[in-house]
């Protein structure tokens, strides 16, 4: 079956570190990938989208993702992070071998530490 | 220009009542969805409204019901609540309809309902 994996369940850095959130998925086909954002007490805000093209997307806020279909791969990336960047962050595929209903990850919880 | 709306917010209820529910889009979307979240398991979907007057059951559909009540509405009801009914409920839209595989397919979330069944 259709799957989406995140790596880590809860990541803690400091400020200024760097971070990588790990997203799989284990479909075939075409994708669309996504990362969503979910501050404490929000909803999820889009950060950034991959349909075609350049696998190097650039997002909101200075986060980025890097498709690499050869390892179903879509992982998020952000060369400094700060305390405001906490929060709960979501991978989501959709494919199209699979309908058109978003498949998401269960989620990385990020804590960064002032 | 509010995006996705839900009420209520906040849901206390007893098992076995019932409750709806409320979502409302004005972007004039096609596909509605609705989603719980529960802790280590992302989001999982419940529902979903391909389009106006259609409706199918997603990957946990069990104790819910659904009705898109026009192209602006899909409201999600509890007939007889469980505490295993306890989650944050979130419903989103996306402007695609039935073949909509392209660059329509970004999903915009409502602010969620958090609800308690005691």
């Amino acid at each position: 079956a259709q799957s989406v994996s995140q790596h880590n369940h809860h990541v803690i850095l400091s400020e200024a570190a760097s971070l990588e959130l790990g997203c799989n998925y284990s479909y075939g086909g075409t994708v669309n990938l996504f990362w969503y954002v979910q501050y404490p007490g929000q909803h999820l805000q889009l950060l950034l989208k991959y349909f075609s093209g350049d696998p190097l997307v650039k997002g909101i806020k200075g986060f980025e993702a890097e498709f690499i279909k050869s390892k179903f791969s879509f992982n998020l990336r952000k060369p400094s992070v700060q305390w405001s960047d906490t929060a709960e962050y979501f991978c989501a595929v959709i494919s199209d071998n699979y309908g058109q209903n978003f498949v998401f990850g269960p989620g990385t919880r990020l804590s960064v530490l002032p | 220009n509010a995006g996705v709306t839900q009420t209520p917010k906040f849901q206390v209820l007893k098992t076995g009542q019932s409750m709806t529910l409320q979502c409302a889009q004005d972007m004039n979307h096609n596909s509605m969805y609705w989603y719980r979240q529960d802790p280590g398991m992302g989001l999982r979907l419940i529902y979903y409204s391909a389009s106006e007057g259609t409706t199918d059951k997603g990957e946990v559909p069990n104790g819910y019901n659904v009705s898109r009540l026009n192209k602006r509405e899909f409201s999600l009801r509890l007939e007889s609540a469980a505490p295993s009914q306890t989650s944050v409920y979130f419903c989103a839209s996306r402007p695609g309809g039935l073949a909509a595989f392209s660059t329509y397919n970004e999903q915009f979330f409502g602010p969620g309902t958090r609800l308690t069944v005691l």
